[in-house]
């Protein structure tokens, strides 16, 4: 198993859909995050998982919302998505948020096209 | 705050030629310092950090980068690239138990 898997790798949908993306990570973590990688704009950071815990929202509209079941498993629930919301969102995981010196590990991303 | 600055957002360079990528940090504390590498449709890829100690790093691929704290830079280098080396390179800082920064990126281009 790769370390950060991510699914699905691409992903269309209409402005009305549900969807999920899935992150998992094989690397014994306890710290999982959400950016987002849009055309000509520095990685944003969108969410931080600390031991299950939500540390960071970093002003993200609601129509993004994660979950952490635990741990390995990182969500984000995709609903009444914007053209603009179209983006590669890259999921990312460390061995714990604070007191680390640990770097960042990340998925190949999932391609997200709102249509 | 912390900040990372990457001066050249494209980089094109000959085969077998060197090349630096520039990076420049803004903190009023200690940090670590990290270069990723993002080939097309990937995610990131550590290629090196500097934690302490010495400020010469070596990385994977044959890229190193040197610590220079009274220049507040991490410039990333290697001797001869390859077509391979072709993607987009990102520095990035951390603060002790605070998030990555990262730059803006700086697409190097490998010409035949």
């Amino acid at each position: 198993e790769t370390g950060v898997t991510q699914t699905p790798r691409h992903l269309v949908m209409g402005m009305t859909n549900k969807k999920s993306l899935k992150c998992e990570q094989h690397l014994g973590h306890n710290a999982m995050y959400w950016y987002k990688q849009s055309a000509k704009k520095p990685l944003e950071l969108m969410f931080v998982y600390n031991f299950k815990e939500q540390t960071e929202n970093n002003s993200v509209p609601s129509r993004f919302s994660p979950e952490c079941p635990n741990s390995s498993h990182l969500f984000l629930h995709l609903h009444t998505l914007q053209p603009e919301d179209s983006a590669l969102y890259l999921c990312a995981s460390s061995q714990r948020t604070s007191g680390s010196s640990g770097e960042l590990f990340f998925g190949e991303g999932s391609r997200l096209t709102v249509l | 705050a912390q900040s990372v600055t990457q001066l050249d957002s494209q980089v094109p360079v000959f085969e077998e030629a060197p090349v630096e990528l520039r990076c420049n940090y803004s903190s009023s504390v200690s940090v670590y310092l990290f270069w990723y590498v993002q080939y097309p449709n990937q995610g990131l890829q550590l290629l090196l950090k500097y934690l302490s100690g010495s400020t010469l790093v070596k990385g994977i691929n044959g890229f190193e980068a040197e610590f220079n704290k009274s220049q507040t830079s991490f410039h990333l280098r290697k001797p001869s690239v390859h077509i391979s080396d072709t993607a987009e390179y990102f520095c990035a800082v951390r603060n002790y138990g605070q998030n990555f920064v990262f730059g803006p990126g700086t697409r190097l281009s490998v010409l035949p």
